[in-house]
């Protein structure tokens, strides 16, 4: 069955970049909806946004001017990077998969607890 | 964009039934058939228990059922169990960027 794996530091400084990649097993990355989405300590979930795979990707409006998201088919990876981050960023990351445009998100990461500290 | 509306918590007994509510808009919700809801146990990732709108996937119990009305979709939960005490959100379709809006999430408490 398909499974996600985010990987990336766990600690990143203020104002630096935090870059993240989610690694897609026992299936392919092709022809589906992939989404990174956060949630902070006793908080709800936010989407960060979505990337198909042929690179297409949409993003939340409050992060939108900070994230890129980025898909590697050759690899069976999608990409997160969100530029200029504070403390507000402090969270567990989580990737998704959504099979169609309207469809439940199916599979979920373990997701990764990213840091920002000096 | 703003959140889908949930209640911060519901309880009930074991055996009973109980309904989570999720209000949105006509962009959203009341829009389309694509209200998805998941269920979260502390420390753990997101679990899809209903799919657009009333479908269950593979694997989820029976107990689980979802519907919709007008901006409004529900969860109700039959026969509570120990084991439903979680954190419960719902995702829909929206016609603006990145397509998807969230509730802010509800808590359940077995009683």
């Amino acid at each position: 069955q398909v499974q996600l794996q985010e990987s990336g530091p766990g600690l990143v400084k203020p104002s630096e970049t935090l870059s993240l990649t989610c690694t897609v097993s026992g299936g392919s990355i092709s022809t589906y909806y992939w989404f990174w989405i956060r949630q902070s300590a006793g908080k709800g979930l936010e989407c960060i946004g979505r990337i198909y795979t042929t690179g297409v990707s949409n993003y939340n409006p409050s992060l939108k001017s900070r994230v890129t998201m980025s898909v590697d088919t050759s690899k069976n990876q999608f990409s997160l990077k969100l530029t200029s981050v504070t403390a507000a960023d402090t969270a567990i990351y989580y990737c998704a998969r959504q099979l169609q445009y309207y469809s439940g998100m199916d599979v979920w990461g373990q997701g990764t607890t990213v840091t920002v500290s000096s | 964009q703003s959140a889908l509306t949930q209640p911060a918590s519901v309880s009930g007994s074991p055996g009973q039934s109980i309904t989570i509510s999720c209000t949105g808009t006509s962009s959203d919700i009341g829009g389309y058939n694509y209200v998805s809801w998941y269920q979260q146990h502390p420390g753990k990732a997101p679990k899809l228990m209903i799919s657009e709108v009333s479908y269950r996937p593979s694997g989820v119990s029976n107990r689980f059922s979802g519907s919709k009305s007008g901006n409004t979709a529900s969860l109700t939960i039959s026969g509570l169990q120990a084991d439903d005490e979680a954190d419960y959100y719902c995702i829909s379709y929206t016609s603006s960027s990145p397509y998807v809006v969230f509730g802010g999430g509800t808590k359940l408490t077995v009683l």
